[in-house]
């Protein structure tokens, strides 16, 4: 099984700061790399694919990098509403498996 | 607009069985493949199960095989999860999410709002 590390686990920051959270896969993964957020008891939602792609909806200070095995989002001025965990998830092969997680919290 | 509606999870004994049911709506349902995610408690998000249009393919993650059967019905735009032999370790939100693309490389852009799974004595 590929295993997903992200670091770090909690990032905290402020409104307006540039966040980078990382996500190393065991081996490599192409670019089949997605990033998910999730807020407290809610659905977790597609925010980039295929590592850079941004999902329709999801404002432009998103963004996502990365190949093979190191893979990296950054969200490049952060808002109220981005506090929240964020998780990566490889679907490069079966069993298709995620990242524990990075909680963005206010610092 | 894109709408998954879990039911069916409730408290359960060790040992026992539930049924899970997701409706689809919003998308022609039988032309995706769907699959299950779940999240312990205070826990991160784990894959289940994945099946393609026509039902033909099915992937588990090795804790559930032999134990859990994903299925669907394209006439009724269901996916189901039949979980037998439930455990302790079961207990999670229960997710369906549909993959973007019809293929297993493939990322889950619609999720539904989750049903909560208790196995619990």
């Amino acid at each position: 099984d590929i295993q997903m590390t992200q670091s770090p686990s909690t990032l905290s920051a402020s409104v307006g700061d540039r966040v980078t959270i990382t996500c190393r896969a065991s081996q490599s993964i192409t670019n089949w790399l997605a990033w998910y957020q999730q807020k407290p008891g809610k659905a977790p939602k597609l925010v980039i694919y295929k590592a850079s792609s941004l999902e329709s909806g999801v404002p432009s200070r998103f963004s996502g990098s990365g190949s093979g095995t190191e893979f990296t989002l950054t969200i490049s001025s952060l808002q109220p509403d981005d506090f929240a965990t964020y998780y990566c998830q490889q679907y490069n092969s079966s069993p298709w498996t995620f990242g524990q997680g990075t909680k963005v919290e206010v610092k | 607009e894109v709408q998954l509606v879990e039911s069916g999870g409730g408290l359960v004994q060790p040992g026992g069985s539930l049924r899970l049911s997701c409706a689809a709506s919003g998308f022609t349902f039988g032309r995706d493949y769907m699959t299950w995610v779940r999240q312990a408690p205070g826990k991160g998000l784990e894959w289940v199960a994945t099946i393609n249009q026509d039902g033909s393919e099915k992937r588990y993650v090795d804790s559930v095989k032999g134990r859990f059967t994903i299925s669907r019905d394209n006439a009724k735009k269901s996916l189901y999860l039949q979980m037998n032999s439930l455990r302790d370790d079961d207990t999670a939100v229960y997710y369906c999410a549909r993959l973007r693309v019809p293929a297993t490389m493939s990322p889950f852009d619609y999720w539904g709002q989750g049903t909560q799974v208790t196995v619990s004595s």
